[in-house]
């Protein structure tokens, strides 16, 4: 069965480091996502991303997010100085088409920013 | 509240018992998406539920869904020990985009 993967499963970083997390969306699938999951907490929309460009952004997506599909099969997410409050899982999700398609999650990325 | 609260927040039953959790939420919603996260682990979709439907089945899962209330419930039938969990349930709205909204989630112990 297809799915979602990401890498790496867990990264740690000095608070001001660059970070790119890497998430291989399911290959049919033309939407694709990032969110977050703070340790404790729900887990919060960051960004969506369709026809290679951002379709939808939170609040928490500032300027040091970004997202890239630099081919045919990755999606990245890019935190460009990484903050403590940053440390948190990253889900990368993928759908098909439609409005009745579920989203497909990856396994997500523990960031431990230091 | 949020969109998307659970309750309880925390519940604890016996293997064999019924475990049914509840959802609620604040805008009009496409669907209603339930997930299921063991610790530390990834999102696993349980169930999708239309707008327009009322109820929904999967093995021993059951679904409902009062949009007049906004309110969708979740029940787990003949609990399992390795049902332990937490489970959340996720609105998409009305955007083309199609994010989800979660909830805080339901944490889910079930004792043997």
């Amino acid at each position: 069965e297809p799915e979602v993967t990401q890498t790496p499963s867990h990264q740690v970083t000095q608070m001001g480091q660059e970070v790119i997390l890497r998430c291989v969306p399911i290959s049919n699938h033309l939407y694709f996502y990032w969110y977050r999951q703070i340790l404790g907490q729900k887990v919060e929309f960051l960004v969506s991303f369709y026809n290679n460009e951002i379709s939808e952004k939170s609040e928490i997506f500032d300027d040091q997010f970004s997202v890239e599909r630099p081919d045919g099969s990755n999606f990245t997410l890019k935190i460009r100085s990484t903050k403590l409050e940053d440390s948190a899982m990253y889900f990368c999700a993928s759908r098909l088409q439609g409005a009745y398609n579920e989203q497909f999650f990856g396994p997500g990325t523990r960031l431990t920013v230091l | 509240s949020q969109q998307g609260e659970e309750d309880p927040q925390a519940l604890s039953i016996q293997e064999g018992e019924n475990a049914t959790m509840n959802c609620s939420y604040k805008t009009s919603i496409n669907n209603l998406q339930w997930y299921r996260q063991n610790s530390g682990r990834g999102l696993v979709h349980l169930i999708l539920i239309r707008s327009n439907e009322r109820e929904k089945h999967s093995g021993r899962l059951r679904v409902t869904l009062d949009t007049s209330k906004k309110s969708s419930s979740l029940l787990i039938t003949a609990s399992r020990a390795a049902d332990t969990a937490s489970y959340f349930c996720a609105t998409r709205g009305s955007s083309n985009t199609g994010k989800l909204i979660f909830g805080q989630g339901t944490t889910l112990q079930v004792k043997p």
